[in-house]
């Protein structure tokens, strides 16, 4: 049993690329979602999904873009990286609150650096 | 506005000394709470929710509506306490979010 499983581990953009992150969960979650973690701020909602084919805005959506193609993956986009990218990228995913278990599982986090 | 905030960035204690790393909450419903913790190197992970009551490696939080907070708390710190905590809230809605404060960092002297 996997859990949470982010693809790539550490990646190093350029200005301008782009690129996805891939997030996985086998644990049949409905919700996911994906967060920046930066020093000093904690961890900041970007996307977030309830569903198959269902996205949402959290805090700081600006610049990403998401998709939900398949209930156990969340996709998260840069389509032109900028240096304030640079942060850890943490997916998580829980079962609705209707289930009772409202624990959050999280990937390991996804290193990106932007020059 | 929901939040969450944590107003203390680092801690720093003895081991064996009391630890209580505060957390308060702004919401206008009915809050969830919960701590995650985040070892060196490793992944988020649930230490304890409210409404569980319960004490997981010594630590215990009790939501207290009036104060709107939900401080965590452990009488005999360990030094391997030591690690990045993270209260949050969960809002009982169609949103579903779930919103972190900016935790603290817990370091235990020896």
């Amino acid at each position: 049993n996997a859990g949470v499983t982010q693809t790539p581990k550490f990646r190093v953009l350029k200005t301008g690329q782009s690129m996805t992150l891939l997030c996985a969960q086998d644990m049949n979650h409905e919700y996911m979602y994906w967060y920046r973690q930066d020093p000093g701020m904690g961890l900041r909602l970007i996307h977030y999904s309830v569903g198959e084919g269902t996205t949402a805005k959290g805090e700081v959506p600006d610049g990403y873009n998401v998709s939900r193609l398949k209930k156990q993956n969340f996709l998260l986009g840069l389509e032109s990286a900028a240096p304030s990218q640079t942060s850890v990228y943490f997916c998580a995913s829980r079962s609705p609150e209707r289930q009772g278990n409202t624990e959050a599982f999280f990937g390991q986090g996804t290193r990106l650096t932007v020059v | 506005a929901q939040r969450v905030t944590q107003p203390e960035k680092l801690l720093s204690v003895f081991k064996g000394a009391p630890v209580e790393l505060k957390c308060n909450y702004s919401y206008s419903g009915s809050p969830e709470l919960f701590w995650y913790v985040q070892y060196s190197r490793q992944r988020l992970q649930l230490l304890l929710r409210h409404i569980s009551r319960e004490s997981i490696k010594g630590f215990t939080a009790d939501l207290n509506k009036g104060e709107t907070s939900f401080h965590l708390k452990k009488p005999f710190a360990q030094e391997e306490d030591s690690a990045m905590y993270y209260c949050a809230l969960s809002l009982y809605s169609s949103a579903s979010k779930i919103i972190f404060g900016s935790g603290t960092r817990l370091s235990i002297r020896p």
